[in-house]
């Protein structure tokens, strides 16, 4: 079975500042990453997805992340961050060839940003 | 547009009580439905998942049991609630194909005192 880590809990930042939460696997096989993100009184929703292809992807609201398969990692980055990116992140993970019924979250990473 | 349904949204029981969570699932025909349950600090676990009317797989064992009596109603039970069940519930369904992607309700906070 796969896992996943996010080892920053809760992140604090000031507005303008640049943004990598860490999210790091451990499986086997080759996989599909997620990052999916709850703004507060909002539902959890996806912001970024990796399948296949150019190991970076890019997101809504300006957000990126980059696979990189030798390190297990899939680091969730933003250049400028703003008020509005409070918010938790969460990484997830699934085999390729699985179903949503393998994926694997992380326990998510509180991200608040001083305006 | 493919639309989560979840009541209540939030809900305080007492410890031994029932529980019925409703999701309703808007848009789309013979969805895959989960639930999880999000507890701080823990991310979200796999409570149970159905693929059709009738078919439920438990992921854990718990006190709690889930129902899909019609295609897009999916449904969260207990017949005694305990203090550690409280938590915040989600609703989803998966995406097609079936990658891993999932569209999540807006939950319901329960609270068991």
């Amino acid at each position: 079975a796969q896992s996943v880590s996010q080892h920053n809990h809760h992140v604090i930042l000031s507005e303008a500042a640049s943004l990598e939460l860490g999210c790091n696997y451990s499986y086997g096989g080759t996989v599909n990453l997620f990052w999916y993100v709850q703004y507060p009184g909002q539902h959890l929703q996806l912001l970024l997805k990796y399948f296949s292809g150019d190991p970076l992807v890019k997101g809504i609201k300006g957000f990126e992340a980059e696979f990189i398969k030798s390190k297990f990692s899939f680091n969730l980055r933003k250049p400028s961050v703003q008020w509005s990116d409070t918010a938790e992140y969460f990484c997830a993970v699934s085999p390729a060839s699985g179903s949503a019924r393998q994926l694997t979250f992380g326990s998510g990473t509180q991200l608040t940003v001083l305006p | 547009s493919q639309t989560i349904h979840q009541w209540p949204a939030t809900l305080v029981q007492p410890v031994g009580s029932p529980l019925s969570l409703e999701c309703t699932v808007e848009g789309t025909s013979n969805p895959n439905l989960y639930w999880y349950r999000q507890a701080a600090g823990r991310g979200l676990q796999l409570l149970f998942y159905s693929v059709g009317i009738g078919q439920i797989s438990s992921e854990v064992p718990q006190n709690l049991s889930a129902s899909r009596p019609q295609d897009r109603q999916f449904i969260l039970s207990s017949k005694k609630l305990l203090l550690s069940d409280s938590g915040f519930y989600l609703c989803a369904r998966g995406g097609h194909p079936n990658t891993g992607e999932l569209f999540f309700g807006e939950g319901s906070r329960l609270t068991v005192l």
